[in-house]
């Protein structure tokens, strides 16, 4: 089954860029690339998805390496309110179970 | 628009009880989904639900199990509560037809059992 794998944290400073990385090497073809966030004492939040473009919103970017077994999210500036922990799942027409349970993500911490 | 909004937001029981969570969907969407988050771990697929069917279930015991309604709301029940299912309960939803596209979070009803 499908899975990903995350940097359990990572810390960023103000204002610069953060790149949060993501391997699922055992991608399927018609698996979507999807990423959340959680702040504290909320639920998960979409931030963006793909297929096999990179793709911008007015979030974050997503670049999706060539062979789609990696990608990463792109904050441009990331901002005290970025600090959140970040989820990359994969999830495709048939909504097997193992590719509806999120990981445990990436904490992300952002300083002065 | 209304985001997925779930009730209780918080709930405290005691061990052998039963509880009932309810969660409705954003407008226009027929898929719901519960997750279990214990405190410090990931997001734990409980049940999907669509158009009124169980689609899918993660692996958890039957004494988790749930429904939904016609107007596309749901209710989570666990029979006989243990210490470990004290955790945050998270409902999304999404809209028909498309099995991948993006999940909408409620934020969720956190469970104490004691």
């Amino acid at each position: 089954d499908a899975k990903t794998t995350q940097p359990n944290s990572m810390e960023s400073n103000e204002e610069e860029p953060v790149h949060l990385p993501c391997n699922h090497s055992t991608i399927s073809g018609t698996d979507y690339i999807h990423w959340y966030r959680q702040l504290p004492s909320q639920g998960p939040e979409y931030v963006i998805h793909g297929l096999t473009s990179n793709v911008n919103n007015r979030m974050a970017s997503l670049a999706i390496a060539e062979d789609r077994k990696s990608s990463t999210l792109i904050l441009h500036r990331a901002t005290l309110r970025d600090a959140a922990v970040y989820y990359c799942i994969l999830r495709d027409e048939s909504g097997t179970a193992s590719k509806l349970t999120f990981g445990t993500g990436t904490r992300l911490q952002v300083t002065l | 628009e209304a985001g997925v909004t779930q009730s209780p937001t918080h709930l405290i029981k005691t061990r052998g009880q039963q509880v009932t969570l309810r969660c409705s969907p954003i407008s226009g969407h027929t898929s719901v989904y519960w997750y279990q988050q214990a405190l410090g771990l990931g997001l734990q697929f409980l049940l999907w639900y669509d158009e009124g069917e169980e689609r899918n279930r993660g692996n958890f015991p039957p004494r988790f199990s749930g429904r939904q309604f016609p107007n596309y709301s749901s209710e989570l029940n666990v029979n006989a509560l243990e210490l470990e299912d004290s955790a945050l309960y998270l409902c999304a939803s999404s809209p028909p037809g498309l099995y991948n596209s993006p999940l909408h979070f409620g934020n969720g009803t956190r469970l104490t059992v004691t």
